[in-house]
């Protein structure tokens, strides 16, 4: 079936502009993750959305990030008044969560250059 | 918090050798969900292999294995008969929980000479 997509694929924006990020996950996975991962780095956790409850934010970098996941499906990172050090590959991925051990299924990120 | 550290930035192996990348986490909990992604040059994560820690037992997946040993709070990843598809960063991560997020290290760049 359809993985995990992200759009767009790649997003140069200008320093001070909003972008908003989208995530659409497996259909009925109840988790949605989203990381950040700089260049040559490993994944930094932003933000877990699971199920109905509230949305665990505790990896937010500041308040110009914010996102959204609505009627429990499809999600939306937005960045405003964006910064170089917000350059990176944004990644999402998904999950079921029938069980603990359930792994997250990724989708191939949205590179942000921010000039 | 917890962390996870994977010491090796960047390791190589000769194809159909066997190469071990080290993993080690810090957690007060017993209970908790290691795994090992992959992640090749199109950026599109794949799950390698993973463990679930009350469990003895060393997980394995066909030339994928792992060495988990709880009390050194150690899961190293080993490959057998590299191949040069298996070049990537791979990445070691833990999850402490049912609704908890993953914590990854920082991964390990792996290169397969042929």
């Amino acid at each position: 079936g359809a993985g995990v997509s992200q759009s767009p694929s790649n997003k140069v924006t200008e320093k001070g502009k909003d972008v908003e990020l989208r995530c659409d996950p497996i259909s009925g996975h109840t988790a949605l993750y989203w990381y950040r991962q700089s260049l040559g780095q490993g994944l930094e956790f932003l933000i877990y959305f699971q199920g109905n409850s509230a949305p665990d934010k505790s990896g937010l970098p500041s308040d110009r990030f914010s996102a959204e996941r609505t009627g429990g499906s499809v999600s939306t990172l937005t960045i405003q008044r964006t910064q170089q050090e917000d350059s990176a590959v944004y990644l999402c991925a998904s999950s079921p969560l029938r069980t603990v051990i359930e792994t997250q299924y990724f989708g191939p990120g949205t590179r942000l250059l921010v000039l | 918090a917890q962390t996870v550290t994977q010491s090796q930035p960047e390791m190589s192996v000769q194809e159909a050798e066997t190469v071990t990348l080290s993993c080690t986490y810090d957690t007060s909990e017993s209970d908790y969900y290691l795994f090992w992604y992959k992640q090749p040059p199109s950026r599109q994560m794949i799950l390698v292999i993973r463990q679930e820690a009350y469990k003895q037992q060393n997980a394995t997946e066909n030339r994928f294995s792992v060495n988990f040993q709880k009390a050194a709070k150690s899961f190293s990843l080993k490959i057998s008969d590299s191949q040069l598809g298996d070049a990537a960063m791979y990445f070691c991560a833990y999850r402490r929980n049912y609704g908890q997020n993953f914590v990854f290290g920082p991964g390990t760049r792996l290169s397969v000479l042929p």
